[in-house]
């Protein structure tokens, strides 16, 4: 079974501040996705991670995929209000699975 | 552009109650899943299919059903409602390559069915 971790659960930080966000495996999947969810709404697709070591950047966002492609990393840079939200990673070949969430809260 | 449509959005049931929540894509998606979401948490995988006819278990299964007769259409029953599945409920499809799912194709996802059950 096939399972992905996600840390922190929770992250409040203040308007400017950076932040890292961890999707951790003890499986290796092909490739990763993230998405980000906001409230009453479906999640929506921010990026997808394929190579190993592949590092993608979304404005002020940027995803790593690992070397060993078992885990990826969401690192976000002065993060702003608009940035909060439920971050999810997913994973899988012939179904999608998702991670634990971390759920970001950024004040201004 | 209708994507994933999914009804009803509200719905309270008792315990013992059956239902059936439906989920319509236009997308001609292959791939169509169920997820349950809990406060606070992320997305857990009921059953999937990856074509008409076809269907799969997921991480939480029991207590629930599904059927594929077209492509369009997916809907998860619920035989008899358990306040533990008390959730919010999301469809999603997406399109594949082959066996897998396509990794340049993001899952779209309806906008949710919040269920309580009493």
């Amino acid at each position: 079974t096939q399972l992905l971790e996600q840390s922190p659960q929770f992250l409040s930080i203040q308007e400017g501040e950076n932040l890292t966000v961890y999707c951790n495996s003890s499986s290796v999947f092909s490739s990763l996705q993230w998405y980000r969810q906001e409230p009453g709404e479906g999640p929506v697709l921010l990026v997808t991670v394929v190579t190993g070591g592949e590092v993608k950047k979304l404005k002020r966002l940027t995803f790593q995929f690992g070397d060993a492609r078992k885990d990826s990393s969401l690192h976000i840079t002065a993060a702003q209000p608009g940035d909060t939200g439920l971050y999810l990673c997913a994973g899988g070949a012939d179904k999608l699975i998702f991670g634990t969430g971390t759920r970001l809260q950024v004040f201004p | 552009n209708a994507g994933v449509t999914q009804t009803p959005k509200f719905q309270v049931l008792k315990t013992g109650q059956s239902m059936t929540l439906q989920c319509a894509q236009d997308m001609n998606h292959e791939y169509m899943s169920w997820y349950r979401q809990d406060p606070g948490m992320g997305l857990r995988l009921i059953h999937y299919s990856v074509g008409a006819g076809i269907t799969d278990q997921g991480e939480v299964p029991n207590g629930y059903n599904v059927s594929r007769s077209t492509t369009e259409d997916f809907p998860l029953r619920l035989l008899s409602a358990a306040p533990s599945q008390t959730s919010v409920y999301f469809c999603a499809s997406s399109s594949r390559f082959g066996q897998l799912l396509s990794y340049n194709s993001p899952l779209h996802f309806g906008n949710g069915t919040r269920l309580t059950v009493t």
